[in-house]
């Protein structure tokens, strides 16, 4: 089945080290999102890709970093995880050009600072 | 700027009743409207989506309607079972693709 993949679904990293979730899609969707969903939010956008196309939103803390090495791929990179960075992240695809832009999401990563 | 708001927050109804979760959006250029699914812990499932020149979406006892010109849209749980307890998450998304997402309803349907 295609599907959003995202790996590890438990990641706990220290306060200030980096750590990098993952996220695959077999859906050949070209546009991936990061979402930031703290608990009894809603998910906030943080950034996307349109094909290469890096687009950050303007509140997103520098801290936050993305990699798209393929269109199959996609990365977010905490630089220097605080307490606050503690949260739910979900990977989500879509494809533009055909049908409006509804959106597929992965299982999320959960992330525990200490 | 777009702002979603869900109402209301929380709801309890015993098993088998009909019941219908509100989603109000203030940019009447929505380009369409998505709603979800969330499971304690769980990511996202897609219920159903309308597309900004439809009214409504059905999807076996979910019907989901949108009204633009009022800002409103609303979801539609026929027959209520327990499985069906959950977030139910409403977004809308710009022409760009953005979805910006209520803080949701959670559900508890009591057997």
């Amino acid at each position: 089945d295609a599907m959003v993949i995202q790996n590890p679904r438990y990641q706990v990293t220290q306060f200030g080290k980096p750590v990098t979730l993952s996220c695959s899609q077999t859906l050949n969707h070209n546009v991936m999102y990061w979402y930031q969903q703290k608990s009894s939010q809603a998910p906030k956008l943080l950034f996307h890709y349109y094909d290469k196309d890096f687009n950050n939103e303007a509140d997103t803390p520098d801290n936050f970093q993305s990699r798209r090495p393929n269109t199959s791929f996609c990365f977010l990179d905490i630089r220097s995880p605080g307490l606050g960075d503690a949260a739910m992240y979900l990977c989500a695809t879509s494809r533009e050009g055909q049908g409006p832009y509804e959106q597929y999401f992965g299982p999320g990563t959960r992330l525990t600072v200490t | 700027k777009q702002e979603v708001t869900q109402i209301p927050a929380a709801l309890s109804v015993p098993e088998g009743e009909n019941l219908v979760l509100n989603c109000s959006f203030t940019d009447s250029a929505i380009y369409n409207l998505q709603w979800f699914r969330q499971d304690p812990g769980k990511g996202l499932t897609s219920l159903l989506l309308i597309q900004s020149s439809q009214r409504e979406q059905t999807s076996g006892r979910l019907n989901a309607s949108l009204d633009k010109s009022s800002g409103r849209s609303t979801l539609y749980i026929a027959a209520s079972q327990p499985g069906d307890s959950a977030t139910y998450l409403c977004a809308g998304s710009s022409n760009t693709g953005k979805l910006i997402f209520g803080q949701g309803t959670t559900l508890q349907v009591k057997p």
